[in-house]
């Protein structure tokens, strides 16, 4: 079955520092997508950032970069200049067949201390 | 542009009780799905629908149930609610995945059953 794990169950971090949550998967997919999702206390989940496995660059929107190393299975989230507005759950997920079924990873918690 | 709409957004059953969650996209698009998310988990798929008359199931399906009779909505029942169905819910959709692969969310229903 395919799996996303996420090793930290809590992050902290420095308001205007940067910060790397990190995930891994495991599919027998070769095409496939993966994304991160940010999840405020409202449980609205927000698109931060997505990448397709057949592309090599690291997908960047803003502050939010990826570090995608596709044989090792690993897509970590940096996000660079952190701000308050940025504590939040935030959830790995991974593709799952051929009509976009999302496995998620069960989160990791990011707080911004001042 | 009303993207995803859930209804309710806040329910609270009595163990036995059956109710309808109510999910309805106005983008035109082919797949949806529903998910659970548990307290300190990320989200589980429930059923999914690649399109109009087509339904699967997903990884948590006992207990629930959906149809799709038109391309806008996806409704899931839940028959005989238990505690264990408390959760919040999200509908989400999107169109194939030559169309970009962008899905959204709706806002989540919370529901409880006591």
């Amino acid at each position: 079955a395919q799996t996303v794990t996420q090793s930290q169950p809590e992050m902290s971090v420095q308001e205007a520092e940067t910060v790397t949550l990190s995930c891994t998967y495991d599919t027998s997919e070769s095409d496939y997508y993966l994304f991160w999702y940010k999840q405020p206390p409202s449980r609205q989940m927000i698109l931060v950032i997505r990448q397709e496995a057949y592309k090599q660059q690291n997908a960047t929107e803003n502050r939010f970069s990826v570090n995608f190393q596709k044989a090792a299975k690993s897509f970590s989230l940096k996000i660079s200049d952190s701000q308050l507005g940025d504590a939040a759950m935030y959830f790995c997920a991974c593709t799952q067949g051929g009509s976009e079924k999302l496995v998620f990873g069960k989160g990791t918690k990011l707080t911004v201390n001042p | 542009n009303a993207g995803v709409t859930q209804t309710p957004k806040f329910r609270i059953l009595k163990i036995g009780q059956s109710m309808t969650l109510q999910c309805t996209q106005d983008m035109n698009h082919n797949y949806m799905y529903w998910y659970r998310q548990d307290p300190g988990m990320g989200l589980k798929l429930i059923y999914y629908s690649v399109g109009a008359g087509i339904t699967d199931k997903g990884e948590v399906p006992n207990g629930y149930n959906v149809s799709r009779s038109t391309t806008e909505d996806f409704p899931l029942r839940l028959e005989l609610a238990a505690p264990s169905q408390t959760s919040v819910y999200f509908c989400a959709s999107t169109r194939q995945r030559s169309s970009g692969n962008t899905i959204y969310f709706g806002e989540g229903s919370w529901l409880t059953v006591v």
